[in-house]
């Protein structure tokens, strides 16, 4: 059992390059998350998902965008990286009626120079 | 406006004695509230939790209280150990509303000395 797993774990950009950080879990939880921790803070959410086919803006979506086609993924895709953008990024899932909180992947550090 | 407060960036605490790590919130939506332990270059790792019906909850050697008139809720760890040396996050949730999602507070970091 994998859990969330999240690709690449770094990764360097130039301003204006896009891509996209992959999260994958297989615990066939509906609810997934991408939160950003930038140094010293805590984590805020800018996309989330109920399920497949379904997505929906957080705290700081700007900038970023996402899908959900299956249960399993929710991509999250940068477009036009900014230094703004250097951040820690986390993907979490859980399930509608899980009182235990999230399952957080390991994370993608990103640096935009 | 900040929702999810942690006023204290760090703590240090001897071995063996109680960390009291402390939150205070502003939204009196909240109705679900998660304490999560994180290390360098790992995901945050869900810790104890703690319901608004209830004002304490105790797993091992971890204790959440909750006050809720004050909006405040502190996490105990009794005895402390060195491996619990740590950033930890507060968090909450409107379990029943909007999808679940959490509000995290800053993160207070524990530093336990043997």
């Amino acid at each position: 059992n994998a859990g969330v797993t999240q690709t690449p774990k770094f990764r360097i950009l130039k301003i204006g390059q896009s891509m996209t950080l992959q999260c994958t879990q297989d615990m066939n939880h509906n609810y997934m998350y991408w939160y950003r921790q930038d140094p010293g803070m805590g984590l805020k959410l800018i996309y989330y998902s109920v399920g497949a086919g379904i997505t929906d803006k957080g705290e700081v979506p700007n900038g970023y965008n996402v899908s959900r086609s299956t249960t399993e993924d929710f991509p999250l895709r940068l477009e036009l990286a900014a230094p703004s953008q250097t951040s820690v990024y986390f993907c979490a899932s859980r399930t509608p009626t899980d009182n235990y909180g999230y399952t957080f992947g390991s994370g993608t550090r990103l640096t935009v120079v | 406006d900040q929702q999810v407060k942690q006023n204290s960036p760090s703590l240090s605490v001897q071995e063996g004695r109680i960390s009291i790590l402390n939150c205070d919130y502003t939204n009196s939506m909240f109705d679900y509230f998660l304490w999560y332990k994180k290390y360098p270059a790992e995901g945050p790792t869900f810790l104890i939790s703690i319901s608004s019906i209830k004002d304490k909850n105790e797993d091992g050697r971890f204790t959440v209280f909750l006050n809720k008139s004050a909006k405040h809720l502190s996490l105990h760890i009794v005895p402390s150990q060195p491996g619990d040396s740590a950033v930890y996050f507060c968090a909450a949730s409107g379990i029943n509303t909007n999808a679940g999602k959490s509000t995290f507070g800053d993160g207070t970091t524990l530093t336990v000395k043997p």
